[in-house]
């Protein structure tokens, strides 16, 4: 069983639809949650940083993390053609980003 | 503009040939790393530095070799050694060892002629 999993997709919803993208974990020590967006042959660029359980919002995203689930999910309101890209979550115990845990990305296409 | 720069964006690589990809950043950040992207999947870590003149083997680090002369700089080697060379090569940093906010280059895609 891998530390964390996420659904590859590919996922495809109308321009305006709530998108809602997730991950599990395995590890209850994972403190650190994290959300990347990765354009088509770009790097990651961090999108969402939280700690411990809870939510955040910033914009139309929305983070949520769920510790007694072991879950958590990525909501994008009034989601927009740009918003297509692939969405990594990462995960880490806080000693370090060489300890990070990645997902293996959730490819999500939003058409016009 | 602050950022990190990855050179080339395209590398090709004969058998039984070594390649440096290029890793360069004026964020001053202490430590970077360098990733590995396979299609479908997640980041594996190569290598990562947490101060200069040191660094320290990631998950799959056979076949990679890296060096850490100066704080701006982190370039990777692929030797003939590593067999399945093709993927994306991603390099980031991170202010200090323990922080865990990465920062990317763009990547360079390596193939194999």
């Amino acid at each position: 069983q891998k530390e964390v999993e996420q659904d590859p997709g590919p996922l495809s919803v109308p321009e305006g639809a709530i998108v809602s993208l997730n991950c599990t974990y395995s590890n209850s020590a994972f403190q650190y949650f994290m959300w990347y967006r990765q354009y088509s042959r770009k790097g990651p660029e961090l999108l969402m940083y939280t700690y411990s359980s809870g939510n955040k919002e910033d914009g139309r995203f929305t983070a949520q993390v769920d510790k007694s689930s072991k879950y958590i999910s990525l909501f994008i309101r009034d989601s927009q053609p740009s918003d297509s890209a692939t969405y990594l979550c990462a995960m880490s115990t806080g000693q370090g980003a060489q300890k990070l845990v990645f997902g293996q990305g959730t490819r999500l296409t939003i058409n016009p | 503009d602050g950022g990190i720069t990855q050179s080339p964006k395209y590398l090709f690589r004969k058998e039984g040939q070594n390649v440096t990809l290029s890793c360069e950043q004026n964020l001053n950040h202490d430590a970077m790393y360098w990733y590995r992207q396979d299609p479908g999947q997640g980041l594996r870590l190569i290598y990562y530095s947490q101060i200069v003149n040191d660094f320290q083997k990631g998950d799959i680090a056979e076949g990679y070799s890296v060096s850490r002369e100066k704080k701006e700089s982190f370039p990777l080697t692929v030797t003939s050694a590593q067999k399945n060379p093709t993927a994306f090569y991603l390099c980031a940093s991170s202010m200090s060892g323990h922080n865990e906010k990465l920062f990317f280059g763009s990547g360079t895609q390596l193939s194999v002629l």
